[in-house]
């Protein structure tokens, strides 16, 4: 299994700005993805975070609403831009090792509330 | 399109006895599946997991059941604790395309004393 973390925990912004998650895993994996989860609704799969190029990106969300870094094998960031309440959310990151793995380990997530 | 459905969401069983988690899916590509725990404030938790290929399988008080003929799995605890309350999450994943996986809508499990 990997340990992820997650900065910030939690955070309230105004609408109009953006923030910047960021995720560091303990270990080298090949996979990383960021996920959101509204408030009693299940995980929605964002983008998967490649490294060294563009993020995949799941149908609804485009990059220049959630613009995503992936540097190297265990870190990983998530930006939400120009935000509105609607963002308001818990928003995760989660690694896996990748096949014959199919596991994948999350962050605590990071709490957001946009006023 | 919910392809990975929870139709409970909430189940309510008493310490010691057994508590069913159940779980539903529509896409028959999907052939891996996981259970995750989520408690308040915490990030999912992997629990375990089953492929297709098999149709159980057992870690410790837990057991995933997988009926493929029906796209059906459920979560077996035995026996319940009161630290098993939380919700849970089954997921899907088709792993011949890709290693995203989708997720259902949760289950809220309170065990009580």
């Amino acid at each position: 299994s990997a340990v992820i973390s997650q900065k910030p925990s939690r955070d309230i912004c105004q609408r109009g700005t953006s923030l910047t998650i960021q995720c560091q895993v303990d270990s080298q994996v090949t996979m990383m993805f960021w996920y959101r989860q509204q408030p009693g609704q299940s995980l929605t799969l964002i983008a998967t975070a490649n490294q060294g190029s563009e993020a995949t990106y799941e149908s609804g969300f485009v990059i220049d609403k959630f613009p995503i870094s992936r540097p190297n094998l265990t870190f990983s960031t998530l930006t939400v831009s120009n935000m509105s309440p609607e963002d308001s959310s818990i928003y995760l990151c989660s690694a896996q090792q990748g096949p014959p793995s199919y596991e994948q380990y999350f962050g605590p997530g990071t709490r957001l509330t946009v006023t | 399109d919910q392809q990975v459905k929870q139709n409970s969401p909430s189940l309510s069983v008493q310490e010691g006895r057994i508590s069913i988690l159940n779980c539903d899916y529509t896409n028959s590509m999907f052939d891996y599946f996981l259970w995750y725990k989520k408690y308040p404030a915490e990030g999912p938790t992997f629990l375990i997991s089953i492929s297709s290929i098999k149709d159980k399988n057992e870690d410790g008080r837990f057991t995933v059941f997988l009926n493929k003929s029906a796209k059906h799995l459920s979560l077996h605890i035995v026996p319940s604790q009161p630290g098993d309350s939380a919700v849970y999450f089954c997921a899907a994943i088709n792993t011949g395309t890709a290693s995203k996986l989708t997720f259902g809508t949760g289950t809220r499990l309170q065990v009580t004393l």
